[in-house]
């Protein structure tokens, strides 16, 4: 099984550039997440989604977008690229919130903002 | 945002040598999880806890979830260099979708 896939792995942006980073899982898992790593911090939680078709705010989603038109990808937008969000970012997923449902992470994607 | 206060934020220690580490919160969490991270990748899951007084083990690993459900403890027993990397706990709260993690402890394993 391939788990969670995360593309590209490294990517550098100009400041005001988009793209979308992909998130990818085939364990037909209903929940998925996406984090942002500060060097030296935990994780913060930007969107996430229980199903397709649905999505809600995590703690930091300000300058992002999500879509989850199916069950086995979210990706997430960056419209316009600003400095503060250089960042690795990481994919979750998980089957559910309860016993024996904890949540499973890609390899994440360096995103530098210059 | 609400993060949980993971401690030590490093240890150095010496091959064979015990390791201890613990998170706390002012809330209560429902689940407890330990992950392992490595140079370049995501989150590995070592252990999850999901009763209040519950103590598991994972080989060298052992975890608990405190009794007050606001903190937990992580032990690796007699470190060997591949132990390196750096460990986060992450808390879910009651009746919640979503996971809070601490700031991680950093270890580095001397031979």
């Amino acid at each position: 099984n391939a788990g969670v896939t995360q593309t590209p792995k490294f990517r550098i942006l100009k400041i005001g550039q988009s793209m979308t980073l992909q998130c990818a899982q085939d364990m037909n898992h209903n929940y998925m997440y996406w984090y942002r790593q500060d060097p030296g911090m935990g994780l913060k939680l930007i969107y996430y989604s229980v199903g397709a078709g649905i999505t809600d705010k995590g703690e930091v989603p300000n300058g992002y977008n999500v879509s989850r038109s199916t069950t086995e990808d979210f990706p997430l937008r960056l419209e316009l690229a600003a400095p503060s969000q250089t960042s690795v970012y990481f994919c979750a997923s998980s089957s559910g919130t309860g016993e024996g449902q904890p949540q499973h992470f890609g390899d994440g994607t360096r995103l530098s903002i210059l | 945002g609400q993060q949980l206060n993971q401690s030590p934020q490093s240890m150095f220690i010496q091959e064979g040598e015990d390791v201890s580490m613990n998170c706390t919160s002012s809330s209560i969490f429902n689940t407890w999880l330990w992950y392992k991270q490595d140079p370049g990748e995501g989150p590995v899951l070592l252990i999850a806890l999901y009763k209040a007084g519950e103590l598991t083990s994972n080989g060298r690993l052992t975890a608990q979830f405190g009794i007050t459900r606001k903190d937990s403890f992580l032990n690796i027993s007699a470190s060997i260099p591949s132990d390196v990397g750096i460990y986060f706990c992450a808390g879910q709260l009651y009746h919640t979708d979503k996971l809070i993690f601490g700031t991680g402890t950093r270890l580095q394993v001397f031979p």
